[in-house]
């Protein structure tokens, strides 16, 4: 079946400081990956995609490569700030029901001036 | 100007009461979805609906039912509520639900059932 497992939260860092955010996923063909990004008390946006081994999503200095090969799409930003915090959610799209989406449980981060 | 709406954005009603939520997209998409997330932030498909028609109806307790008066609307009305009904509802959107397509997220309906 379809899965996608993150890394547990919270994760806690200095503004300024490298954030990697661990996703892997398992599924039967290949998904297009997602991050999506969620602020308190609002609903998720989507903040990058990859829809092919080896593409690298990116958005707002965040960015994330789909590897095959280790079947992840970690997320990394070289700096974060405290506008960054928020859940981060990490997901596939089902390769043969492309509407079913597969969400991680989330991971909070939290920056610190 | 909002993408994806819904209403009530929060919601505290009595065990065995019935409450619908109500969600429009004016986003032109064709699919629409419901979601639940939990109050570990679990985030679960609910049902889909492509252009009125129902695709994606997970397993969730026939209480639940959604309806689709036109491809912009998608509501969710719930039966007999439960503690455990208690979470946040999302509504979603997608164009045509397409491989890689991005789903566009509503707010979200905090449902407290006490």
């Amino acid at each position: 079946g379809n899965s996608v497992t993150q890394m547990e939260g919270p994760v806690t860092l200095s503004e300024e400081a490298f954030l990697t955010i661990n996703c892997t996923y398992t599924a039967t063909g290949y998904p297009s990956l997602f991050w999506y990004v969620q602020y308190p008390g609002e609903g998720l946006q989507l903040l990058l995609k990859a829809t092919k081994a080896d593409d690298k999503g990116s958005n707002k200095g965040f960015e994330a490569t789909y590897r095959k090969e280790t079947t992840s799409f970690h997320l990394e930003k070289g700096s974060v700030q405290v506008s960054d915090s928020a859940v981060y959610f990490c997901a596939l799209s089902d390769p043969y029901n492309f509407n079913k989406f597969y969400f991680g449980s989330g991971t909070k981060l939290n920056v610190k001036p | 100007d909002t993408a994806v709406s819904q209403t009530p954005k929060y919601l505290v009603t009595q065990m065995g009461n019935d409450k619908s939520i109500k969600c429009e997209q004016n986003l032109g998409h064709d699919t629409m979805y419901w979601y639940k997330q939990d109050s570990k932030k679990f985030l679960k498909i609910m049902f889909s609906y492509n252009n009125k028609e129902l695709i994606i109806n997970e397993t969730v307790p026939n209480r639940f039912s959604p309806k689709s008066p036109d491809k912009a609307h998608l509501n969710l009305h719930i039966n007999s509520l439960e503690l455990g009904d208690s979470a946040v509802y999302f509504c979603a959107s997608s164009q045509d639900g397409l491989a890689g397509e991005t789903q566009y997220f509503g707010p979200g309906t905090r449902l407290l059932v006490l």
